[in-house]
């Protein structure tokens, strides 16, 4: 089955820097990449995703990079506020029904 | 506005217990997922459903049934509830297309002692 792999489990920035978190996938099948911001207490949500034909979309201050060929992407999150502190999961997708397998999550800390 | 509720926010069972958590979502997604959360390992599925009565072992089954017996209801039963699935549930739902969102309940607390 897929594996996905997510990269920093945390990571610590400061107010106005940028943050990227990174992924890597198995199943070259996989045509969908969802990003999912769960904030402390909260249920997931959806921020971002991007489809197998396009390679990077962007909205206002988050964006997601996509290489195929080197089966892995990308969540960029520029000039970060405290309100971006969060859980970030990547996912994919696209091959079974609506199943997605997600990463393992990275603890994303804004300090102001 | 879409909305998926799950019966309990917190759950406090015996180790031996029979267990319900229940899911509801009003979109009329085909497609409900039941996930669970640890810290570190990120959102594992232990089963899903594309249809009524239709059911898909996810990764991590083991302990764990579902039932699907109307469209918007998707219950997770743990038989004999043991400490190890002492955990955080999510329940999703989405469209029975291929690559989409899924929308997340907020959630159950389960601990089992």
């Amino acid at each position: 089955g897929e594996n996905v792999e997510q990269h920093p489990s945390t990571l610590s920035v400061q107010e106005g820097d940028s943050a990227v978190i990174k992924c890597t996938y198995s199943d070259s099948a996989s045509n969908y990449f969802p990003w999912y911001k769960q904030e402390l207490g909260k249920r997931p949500q959806l921020i971002i995703d991007i489809r197998s034909n396009v390679g990077e979309k962007k909205d206002q201050r988050i964006a997601v990079t996509l290489n195929k060929t080197a089966k892995h992407f990308s969540l960029h999150i520029t000039e970060t506020q405290p309100e971006d502190s969060a859980v970030y999961f990547c996912a994919t997708g696209g091959t079974s029904y609506g199943k997605l397998t997600f990463g393992q999550g990275t603890i994303l800390t804004v300090h102001p | 506005d879409v909305k998926v509720t799950q019966s309990s926010r917190y759950l406090v069972k015996r180790t031996g217990e029979k267990v319900f958590l229940e899911c509801v979502q009003d979109m009329d997604h085909e497609n409900m997922f039941w996930y669970r959360q640890d810290p570190g390992l990120g959102l594992r599925l232990i089963y899903f459903s594309y249809d009524v009565k239709m059911k898909e072992k996810g990764d991590i089954p083991e302990g764990y049934s579902v039932s699907r017996e109307k469209k918007e209801r998707f219950s997770l039963i743990l038989e004999s509830a043991s400490t190890n699935q002492t955990s955080m549930y999510l329940c999703a739902s989405s469209p029975s297309d291929r690559g989409r969102e899924q929308y997340f309940g907020p959630g159950t607390r389960l601990t089992v002692t």
